[in-house]
């Protein structure tokens, strides 16, 4: 079982709808988790942190069930902006690696 | 503001050539990373450098030696290039552990013919 597992996608979706990505990880260890995001033939970019009583910034909503060791985000209003991959990413305390997953393809379409 | 600067961008190599690839970090943080991307694969970590003076191996190292220059810079050298090394390599750094964030260079796309 792969330590970090998304959904590839593609997600196709229109402008104003509401999308959810789904993130399972197999180490019951992880401490910390993110969302990176990463335009196409970019870098990954910190999108959010995912805390263990859920957050929210802007549009974007990440929750954290560590019972099931599944992290979700939920855009809200997508804009055509929004379309890009998005990377799921666990870390164990105290270590210095990140895993993430093969991430999850967006695309906003007008 | 820079950031996390990485040269070459492109480089095409024959099966058997060496090369460095080269970071800098302007932000003055302590931990630096060499990861690579695939396609239809996460970013994998070939080495890490937690502090200046120190280096470590991550999830693929083989293959892939590093230096950690100073505070500023951390190379990734390819001795002996293969095909397999065809990929898009990525410098991070971060500030600490506590910080919990790293912030990526552009990449270097490299193939190995």
């Amino acid at each position: 079982r792969k330590e970090v597992e998304q959904d590839p996608g593609p997600f196709n979706v229109p402008e104003g709808a509401t999308v959810a990505f789904n993130c399972t990880y197999s180490n019951s260890a992880s401490q910390s988790f993110f969302w990176y995001r990463q335009d196409c033939r970019k870098e990954p970019k910190l999108l959010m942190s995912v805390y263990s009583s859920g957050n929210e910034d802007g549009r974007f909503t990440a929750q954290l069930n560590r019972a099931s060791q599944y992290i979700s985000l939920l855009i809200r209003d997508s804009k055509l902006s929004d379309s890009a991959t998005y990377l799921c990413v666990v870390r164990g305390a105290g270590s210095y690696q990140l895993t993430f997953g093969k991430g999850t393809k967006l695309s906003v379409i007008p | 503001n820079a950031g996390v600067t990485q040269t070459p961008k492109f480089q095409v190599l024959k099966t058997g050539q060496s090369m460095t690839l080269q970071c800098a970090q302007d932000m003055n943080h302590n931990s630096m990373y060499w990861y690579r991307q695939d396609p239809g694969m996460g970013l994998r970590l070939i080495y890490y450098s937690a502090s200046e003076g120190t280096t470590d191996k991550g999830e693929v190292p083989n293959g892939y030696n590093v230096s950690r220059l100073n505070k500023r810079e951390f190379s990734l050298r390819l001795e002996s290039a293969a095909p397999s090394q065809t990929s898009v390599y990525f410098c991070a750094s971060e500030d600490n552990l506590a910080k919990n964030i790293q912030y990526f260079g552009a990449g270097t796309r490299l193939s190995v013919l």
